[in-house]
């Protein structure tokens, strides 16, 4: 079964900054995910990446916010773009395995100041 | 309207004891998925259990059983024995086969603590 890992784990960053978190699949995997949980909230998909084409985002969200990067089948990146403290959140990237089961990466935990 | 609903933001339960978390849902697809994950305060998400909506049985994996009642809607989450370990925000999922397979819809969550 594929590991995910992610980096970096946290992070504080500055109002108007831009951070990239990246993600590492140890398999081959068609589409990986992006998630963001803001604080006290529950999970919401920002975005799929698939390799090779331009990344599918979800209502609400746009890619001059959240550039997306899919070199290859196993590596994703997700750039947080101009940063504000409403950004201040945990990302995760995901990906499927078996009979669908989506699993995850241990998150990035970005605080915006 | 809510398409996933957990209605316990809270619980408690004494270490060895089994705890039911609830999970009710609501969708129009008749082919879909739920989840159950556990979110410790590291934050990283951890997969549980998967029932499918055609599944003949309930999924269980270990302590882990899901009480999947269809005509009701309900997907809950039943911890047997319970460990200090298990205490955690536990988040109930659904996927719809009309989303894409890495799309989905999430509860608002419940935090399990298990006292000694």
């Amino acid at each position: 079964s594929a590991v995910i890992s992610q980096k970096p784990s946290r992070d504080i960053c500055q109002r108007g900054t831009s951070l990239t978190i990246q993600c590492q699949v140890d398999s081959q995997v068609t589409m990986m995910f992006w998630y963001r949980q803001q604080p006290g909230q529950s999970l919401t998909l920002i975005a799929t990446a698939n390799q090779g084409s331009e990344a599918t985002y979800e209502s609400g969200f746009v890619i001059d916010k959240f550039p997306i990067s899919r070199p290859n089948l196993t590596f994703s990146t997700l750039t947080v773009s101009n940063m504000s403290p409403e950004d201040s959140s945990i990302y995760l990237c995901s990906a499927n395995r078996g009979r669908g089961e989506l699993f995850f990466g241990e998150g990035s935990r970005l605080t915006v100041l | 309207a809510q398409k996933i609903t957990q209605t316990q933001p809270g619980m408690f339960v004494q270490e060895k004891e089994a705890v039911t978390l609830d999970c009710t849902y609501d969708t129009s697809d008749p082919s879909y998925g739920l989840f159950w994950y556990k979110q410790p305060s590291s934050g990283e998400m951890i997969f549980l259990i998967y029932q499918g909506s055609y599944d003949q049985q309930n999924a269980t994996e270990g302590r882990y059983s899901l009480n999947f009642q269809k005509a009701r809607k309900s997907a809950n989450l039943v911890i047997s024995a319970s460990q200090l370990g298990d205490s955690a925000m536990y988040f109930c999922a659904m996927r719809e086969s009309s989303s894409n397979t890495g799309k989905l819809i999430f509860g608002q969550g419940t935090t399990l603590q298990v006292k000694p």
